[in-house]
């Protein structure tokens, strides 16, 4: 059971909008902390994709964006792309745990 | 180019240790907080261990308190984990990851990733 809850799995089909959802609560998202959010394609390592809620690493395009409202956050991809299927991590600090850093479940992404 | 690779991964028995270690290249390493992630085959990401960039602060997921101990040097820029106690819930892959610059928040997210090195506790 990850602290920050995020769907299974998402799909579109290229050229589609989808978005990413990432719910907490109030001693994570809620309490003010940054979301960051991880892509991982298969068999490869985690890349940062999206750092204090709303900016992007340099090479990342601006397809990619990010947003949070409340103890929420989302991640939304524009623009489809056949190489943006991955699992898609969101992440931010807790104040409750020990350690806090704390990850959300992951969600596939399947461009049809 | 920055990079950082893992090694020391392994097959080992319950209750076994086992040293990992992170060789990180292209940045200023002493600047930097380091952590260790993990992941078990086809689960999600799990947060382990860090360590400030002075090595003054060390914290650990409660899964690993008190088994496994993280350190640096800054003279080889390297981070190690040493697990000690380890369980068949330790079996997964390992990453390395560099804590970011961005608004003094190295503490809560990374960066950049190695590769991960696989740790496999089984009898």
């Amino acid at each position: 059971q990850s602290v920050l809850t995020q769907p299974p799995s998402v799909s579109g089909a290229p050229g589609q909008r989808v978005t990413i959802s990432c719910s907490g609560s109030s001693s994570n998202i809620g309490a003010g902390f940054d979301v960051q959010w991880y892509q991982q394609l298969p068999g490869t390592a985690p890349k940062l994709v999206m750092f204090g809620t709303v900016n992007r690493p340099s090479g990342v395009p601006d397809r990619f964006s990010g947003s949070k409202s409340g103890a929420s956050a989302s991640l939304a991809i524009t623009g489809l792309q056949a190489d943006d299927e991955a699992d898609y991590y969101c992440q931010s600090y807790d104040r409750s745990l020990s350690g806090s850093v704390v990850f959300g479940g992951g969600t596939k992404l399947t461009v049809l | 180019e920055v990079q950082l690779v893992e090694s020391g991964g392994g097959l080992v028995h319950p209750g076994g240790s086992l040293r990992l270690s992170c060789a990180a290249s292209g940045f200023t390493f002493s600047s930097h907080w380091m952590h260790w992630v993990r992941q078990a085959a086809g689960k999600g990401l799990v947060w382990v261990s860090r360590m400030k960039s002075d090595g003054s602060s060390a914290t650990y997921a409660d899964s690993v308190r008190g088994r496994f101990s993280i350190s640096r040097d800054d003279a080889k820029n390297t981070v190690d984990l040493q697990m000690d106690s380890l369980g068949v819930e330790d079996t997964a892959v390992y990453y390395c990851a560099r804590g970011g610059s961005w608004a003094a928040r190295g503490y809560y997210y990374m960066d950049v990733w190695g590769k991960g090195t696989t740790v496999t506790v089984s009898s």
